[in-house]
């Protein structure tokens, strides 16, 4: 159970187009999702908060305009990084939180989409 | 001062070794710790979640220390198959969670 899956995988794109990345939490109702951001031989950032129905709240530094967050059911979330540079080339991970009884911190996560912008 | 630290290793263990490696963290409010596994291009998978009084899962066993605020990991007769980055997670009073940069592990055969 709780299984969180991604997609795309990986996508390469040119500079200054738009990309969508979805996640989806397959057998179990997500009411928060979480998205991260990953460079190399780093740690995992948190970039935003996602509450379905809701807007996003995004952490510091993260521009709200630039990367959008639309979570528009309880096992959906999309992000699109707008307008992408090659400097926003990375790795992007979601998370979903099960709400389990005795267990309201775990996240799962999804199996990443790794970006590359030329 | 980052939230979650952690030596980054790496820690090149033969296999049936004992491997142990520590995290602190800087919020004496933090509520709960666990120890991700993270292979390489690889999403974190949740190991186990660090109860206050120690846990054991098999060859894994965890430690809280919320006096010292530390946690730790000790891996029991090393697999092969346990070479990995071992992320040390903690959250607050919210839902985020804070992640260390990882601890790298290379059991050799």
């Amino acid at each position: 159970g709780a299984v969180v899956s991604q997609h795309p995988s990986w996508v390469i794109c040119k500079s200054g187009t738009s990309v969508k990345i979805e996640c989806r939490s397959l057998d179990f109702q997500a009411t928060t999702m979480f998205w991260y951001r990953q460079f190399p031989k780093q740690s995992l950032m948190l970039m935003a908060t996602s509450n379905e129905g809701s807007k996003a709240t995004y952490e510091q530094g993260v521009e709200k305009d630039k990367f959008l967050i639309n979570h528009a059911s309880l096992t959906l979330s999309t992000l699109t990084v707008t307008s992408a540079h090659p400097e926003d080339s990375s790795f992007y991970i979601c998370s979903a939180r099960a709400v389990i009884t005795g267990r309201p911190y775990e996240q799962y996560f999804g199996p990443g989409t790794r970006l590359t912008v030329t | 001062r980052k939230e979650v630290e952690q030596d980054p290793g790496p820690f090149n263990v033969p296999e049936g070794a004992t491997v142990a490696f520590n995290c602190t963290y800087s919020n004496s409010a933090s509520q709960s710790f666990f120890w991700y596994r993270q292979d390489c291009r690889k999403e974190p998978k949740l190991l186990m979640s660090v109860y206050s009084s120690g846990n054991e899962d098999g060859r894994f066993t965890a430690q809280l220390n919320r006096a010292s605020q530390y946690i730790s990991l000790l891996i029991r007769d090393s697999k092969l198959s346990d070479s990995a980055t071992y992320l040390c997670v903690v959250n607050h009073n919210d839902y985020k969670l804070s992640f260390g940069a990882g601890t790298t592990v290379t059991v050799r055969a």
